[in-house]
């Protein structure tokens, strides 16, 4: 009931493209819900980040889609560029305990 | 730049043998929190202070240990190392007790 499932394992995608990754979980205690960004070679980076009040959030070309009754929620990269090309986790936590996280979907963004 | 410092980057060693990685956490932040990344692997939770206390255990082996000094600054301890010890270690620091937080550049680990 802990786990994360992540989807795809890996991903590649055009420029221009939308990327998608999507997550889901068990845990209806969880409470937040971030997306880190992992380049090869250097820590990951927190992305962006929503909490289940709301069923999305945007930050430029970055949006976080929730879905509270599927436990399901989505990362969407709109205009996928080279540079995005990394890799994508999700993660969770409930009552800021630590997070638990998702495999990871390696990204490649094609030219 | 997160603002967490990690050190050493590199580190080569032998079977066997014992090394300490130290990380720096940003200022102010209370909790430092080790993962172990092997290659084209998720992160792996190792362990998690606030504030110089144990908060919580992940999947360490008992040849690890760690510690966070009165400063704040935590230092991860690997004993005997084996071949399959070979990765990246990161840190992470946050000001309270959630995880996640800000990631530091990793120490990356070779065991010949």
């Amino acid at each position: 009931q802990q786990q994360v499932k992540q989807s795809p394992q890996s991903l590649i995608v055009q420029k221009g493209g939308i990327s998608i990754i999507n997550c889901a979980y068990e845990n209806t205690a969880f409470d937040y819900f971030p997306w880190y960004q992992q380049f090869p070679g250097k820590g990951p980076a927190l992305l962006i980040a929503i909490r289940p009040d709301v069923s999305e959030k945007k930050e430029g070309r970055f949006t976080i889609s929730f879905n509270k009754s599927a436990k399901q929620f989505s990362l969407h990269i709109m205009d996928s560029q080279p540079g995005d090309s990394a890799t994508y986790f999700c993660a969770a936590s409930r009552n800021n305990y630590q997070l638990i996280w998702g495999a990871g979907t390696k990204l490649i963004i094609k030219p | 730049d997160s603002g967490v410092t990690q050190t050493p980057k590199h580190l080569i060693t032998a079977t066997g043998q014992r090394v300490t990685l130290r990380c720096s956490p940003r200022s102010g932040d209370l909790s430092v929190y080790w993962y172990q990344q092997s290659l084209d692997q998720g992160l792996q939770f190792l362990i998690h202070y606030y504030n110089g206390e144990e908060r919580a255990k992940g999947n360490i082996l008992e040849r690890f240990s760690a510690q966070q000094f009165p400063d704040l600054h935590s230092e991860l301890n690997l004993s005997s190392l084996e071949l399959g010890d070979s990765a990246l270690y990161f840190c992470a620091s946050s000001p309270r007790t959630s995880g996640g937080g800000f990631f530091g550049p990793g120490t990356r680990l070779t065991v010949l």
